[in-house]
């Protein structure tokens, strides 16, 4: 069955870097990778949509790749701050709906 | 900008009652999804819906039914409610199952006791 992996359930950086959270999938061969951000109490908020013939995108201070080789996404914010900290998700899909990972919750400290 | 409203953020059943879970999205769009979010778990689909009347399993029907009489609205219905259902119920929607953006309400937080 469809497997996916978020590198890690927490993850503390100090402002002002640069987080990188990781997305593995196995038993999948995705068309699309979405990532989503999700805030305490909240329902989850779309940030970015990747395709499979994309290695990159970008949106503001986030950037996203797919390496379909390695059945992995990467998702980086860069210049983090304290706002920033929340749960982000992803979902790769193909033609079925979305399979969400668990999530990686990240804290921003100042 | 899109939304989709959950009719309850907090909502405390008895185990045994049938509950209806109600989801209303002002974008026209053909899919909703309705699913759970339990510590742990993560996101869950229950069911979802690509048309009017029409439904489709999802990874844990059991125990749940739903409903999509209009466009607009789907609803989940848990038809005698039992404790393992207590769980932060989200709906969903968008134009395409798998390669558009979904959109979120804010959830129910439903307790059974």
């Amino acid at each position: 069955s469809q497997k996916i992996e978020q590198n890690s359930e927490a993850l503390n950086i100090q402002e002002g870097k640069t987080a990188t959270l990781t997305c593995n999938y196995t038993n999948y061969s995705p068309a699309y990778l979405q990532w989503y951000r999700q805030d305490p109490g909240r329902g989850p908020v779309f940030l970015l949509l990747i395709r499979e013939n994309e290695k990159e995108k970008r949106k503001e201070r986030l950037k996203v790749t797919f390496d379909t080789t390695l059945k992995q996404s990467l998702f980086h914010i860069t210049a983090s701050q304290p706002a920033d900290s929340a749960t982000y998700l992803c979902a790769p899909s193909g033609n079925t709906p979305l399979v969400f990972g668990k999530g990686t919750r990240l804290s921003v400290i100042a | 900008d899109v939304k989709v409203t959950q009719s309850s953020r907090y909502l405390v059943k008895r185990t045994g009652e049938k509950v209806f879970l109600e989801c209303v999205q002002d974008m026209d769009h053909e899919n909703m999804f309705w699913y759970r979010q339990d510590p742990g778990l993560g996101l869950r689909l229950i069911y979802f819906s690509y048309d009017v009347k029409m439904k489709e399993k999802g990874d844990i029907p059991e125990g749940y039914s739903v409903s999509r009489e209009k466009k607009e609205r789907f609803s989940l219905i848990l038809e005698s409610a039992s404790t393992n259902q207590t769980s932060m119920y989200l709906c969903a929607s968008s134009f395409e199952a798998s390669n558009q953006p979904q959109h979120f309400g804010d959830g129910t937080r439903l307790s059974i006791l």
